[in-house]
């Protein structure tokens, strides 16, 4: 069965103290990983989507990296803005099988 | 380029109802895939329809069931309604095409609360 652990749970950063979180999955035929940001009440809003180790993508603060056994998303000089719920999620498996699993997320609080 | 639409936004239902939820996919997505979200268990898989058949299933009891029309829109429904359905639904839609580096977008979700 598919599994994705992301870490920490919840994160508390000062505005412009760059941290990382951490999404570990173990599945069998990666075909992507996915993260998404939450705001409270909202569906998530896509970020980035990597397809292979060593892939690396940029947007803004953010910067996500993938390995075989994990992918990172780096907050560079966080503002209070970037405040949210992180969720990592991967799409594993061959055929028609295009179901996404989500990790439980990672709160993200940024204090001005 | 319209984003996906979910409708209603918020449902209060009590137990043994049923309801229905329905999502309105980006234009020239063919692909629906349903999702419940709770504080407890996270985001969880229900369901995926493509070109009206349901695709994938995920590990849900059958009072969760779904369809999708001609013009791609979905609906889900949930029959005899328990307190632990109490969660945000969340629908997503995609291109779905095989072989396709494919990325699922989000709607906003409906709220459902079950008293």
């Amino acid at each position: 069965e598919d599994q994705v652990t992301q870490s920490p749970e919840a994160l508390r950063l000062q505005e412009g103290e760059s941290s990382s979180l951490n999404c570990s999955y173990t599945v069998s035929g990666l075909r992507g990983l996915f993260w998404y940001r939450q705001d409270p009440g909202k569906g998530p809003e896509f970020l980035f989507t990597l397809y292979s180790a060593g892939e690396e993508k940029e947007k803004e603060r953010l910067k996500a990296t993938l390995t075989k056994k994990e992918s990172f998303l780096h907050i560079t000089a966080p503002k209070p803005e970037d405040s949210a719920t992180y969720l990592c999620a991967v799409q594993a498996g061959g055929g028609s099988n295009y179901k996404l699993t989500f990790g439980k997320g990672t709160l993200l609080t940024v204090n001005p | 380029k319209a984003g996906v639409t979910q409708t209603p936004r918020y449902l209060i239902k009590t137990r043994g109802q049923q309801v229905t939820l329905s999502c309105s996919p980006i234009s020239g997505h063919r692909s629906v895939s349903w999702y419940q979200q709770t504080p407890g268990q996270g985001l969880q898989f229900l369901f995926e329809y493509f070109s009206e058949t349901q695709r994938n299933k995920g590990n849900f009891p059958g009072r969760f069931s779904g369809r999708q029309f001609s013009n791609s829109r979905s609906e889900m429904n949930v029959s005899t309604l328990e307190l632990g359905d109490s969660a945000l639904y969340l629908c997503a839609s995609s291109t779905g095409l095989a072989g396709v580096k494919d990325t699922q977008y989000f709607g906003p979700g409906t709220r459902l609360t079950v008293l």
